[in-house]
């Protein structure tokens, strides 16, 4: 089956400072990926969708500046949240989809940020 | 008419019962309904999907249930076990444009043994 891995899985930051979190997929050409955010006991919020060397198309309410999600090749996406703030300590999960699999969606493991 | 609205938020079966999730949509554009499973910590996995064209869809012990004129869809777990306990998304989605998802609320799932 579709893999997506992310890296890290989790990440412990000061506040202030940025930090980079990649999604791979890994045996299938992602011509779409997708990022999510996901509070304790909540649901996933999408963010923002990426297609491969386009910009991304951010969520209404959230920051671009603030989530940079770059998608630089048919099987990685970053999202850097710059300037991190305790607030957006949140569980950081991205998804990937290819032209054969039409809708569905292959989630990677997820990433735990902590802003102190 | 964008959201997707998910009953019960919380579900306590005993083992070897059913359980039943139902979501509920407005966008008649919707074509495609997958149901992912979540484990604390973990990404979410995709256990079975429907599109409109049928009204069910068994996969092992999970079947969808799909009501196009009601605009819902059910999930229903038969014979749960304890290693069932987990969150529950229904989601939508287009078959045109991002293909993006509107998640439903969830549903936590405990089966006790």
């Amino acid at each position: 089956g579709a893999v997506v891995s992310q890296h890290p899985s989790w990440v412990i930051c000061k506040s202030g400072t940025s930090v980079k979190i990649e999604c791979r997929s890994l045996d299938f050409q992602a011509t779409t990926m997708f990022w999510y955010r996901q509070f304790p006991k909540q649901s996933l919020m999408l963010m923002a969708t990426s297609n491969e060397g386009s910009k991304a198309t951010y969520e209404q309410g959230v920051e671009k500046d603030k989530f940079l999600i770059n998608h630089a090749s048919l099987t990685l996406s970053t999202l850097t949240v710059t300037s991190a703030h305790p607030e957006d300590s949140s569980f950081y999960i991205c998804s990937a989809r290819d032209q054969l699999s039409y809708n569905e969606q292959f989630f990677g493991p997820g990433t735990r940020l902590t802003v102190l | 008419q964008q959201q997707v609205k998910q009953s019960p938020q919380s579900l306590i079966v005993q083992k070897g019962g059913i359980s039943i999730i139902n979501c509920a949509y407005e966008n008649t554009a919707f074509d495609y309904f997958p149901w992912y499973q979540q484990f604390p910590g973990k990404g979410p996995a995709l256990l079975i999907a429907i599109r409109p064209d049928v009204s069910e869809k068994k996969e092992g012990r999970f079947t969808i249930s799909f009501n196009k004129s009601a605009k819902q869809f059910s999930l229903h777990i038969m014979d749960s076990q304890p290693g069932d306990s987990a969150t529950y998304f229904c989601a939508a989605s287009t078959s045109s444009g991002t293909y993006k998802y509107i998640f439903g609320t969830g549903t936590r799932l405990k089966v006790l043994a």
